[in-house]
């Protein structure tokens, strides 16, 4: 079954980076975008970027444009997101999912909602 | 950027009753893409309407998903012990792509 399972719990320190990563299963990871959203304690969920594994293209929110790397590895059918400059704000639990893609003339377009989801990865920023 | 705001923050119903959640949009929300999810504590959220009315894989018919332009409605016909979680809209339409805030189904 198509399964992503993400990377264990961080704790860094205000000003570090952190790179979480999302491994895919159960389906053909070129096919398909992965999405970075993360879920701040209290907030609402909030979506960070996403990346064609078979491309390589990525398209990353305005907020965290300078921030946040999105990257995969197709041979390892991984993704990762590194998020630079932490600051105590970004303490949440990060997710990666799979684009909910439709097939079209033989074509995946991707749709920009998310099917499956990565278990998520705590993130804590502390000093 | 689009802003979602979800109605009622709490719905307090009982096994067996029907829900009706709201999802209001600041701006048209394009093609109406719009997604439901639901989340369980400890739990990522789980897809369950896209389009604003096509049920994912794997989702009971109990839930359906309405509406059009900047209202949109999530309906559990009857509800099952198992659905009593948080919910929350997306949507899809102009990135960056957005989330309400959540309504916490609860029993009652």
């Amino acid at each position: 079954q198509v399964q992503l399972v993400q990377s264990g719990a961080e704790v860094k320190k205000p000003g570090a980076s952190v790179r979480v990563s999302c491994k895919a299963s159960g389906y053909t990871f070129i096919n398909y975008a992965v999405h970075w959203v993360r879920q701040a304690p209290g907030q609402r969920l909030e979506w960070l970027g996403w990346i064609n594994p078979d491309t390589g293209d990525t398209k990353v929110s305005q907020k965290f444009r300078g921030r946040v790397t999105i990257t995969s590895d197709t041979s390892a059918t991984t993704s990762y997101m590194e998020l630079s400059s932490l600051r105590s704000e970004d303490t949440a639990v990060y997710y990666c999912a799979r684009d909910r893609a439709v097939i079209v003339g033989g074509l995946h377009v991707f749709l920009n909602c998310f099917d499956p989801w990565g278990q998520g990865t705590l993130v804590t920023v502390s000093s | 950027e689009i802003v979602l705001t979800q109605s009622p923050g709490t719905l307090s119903l009982s096994p067996g009753e029907r829900a009706t959640l709201s999802c209001r949009a600041s701006h048209t929300v394009n093609s109406n893409y719009l997604a439901w999810y639901q989340q369980k504590p400890g739990q990522a959220p789980r897809l369950l309407i896209y389009g604003a009315s096509s049920r994912a894989t794997g989702i009971p018919d109990r839930f359906s998903g309405s509406g059009s332009g900047t209202d949109f409605t999530l309906t559990i016909s009857r509800l099952e012990p198992e659905d009593f979680a948080v919910y929350y809209c997306q949507q899809y339409g102009s990135s960056p792509y957005t989330f309400g805030q959540g309504t916490k189904l609860e029993i009652k």
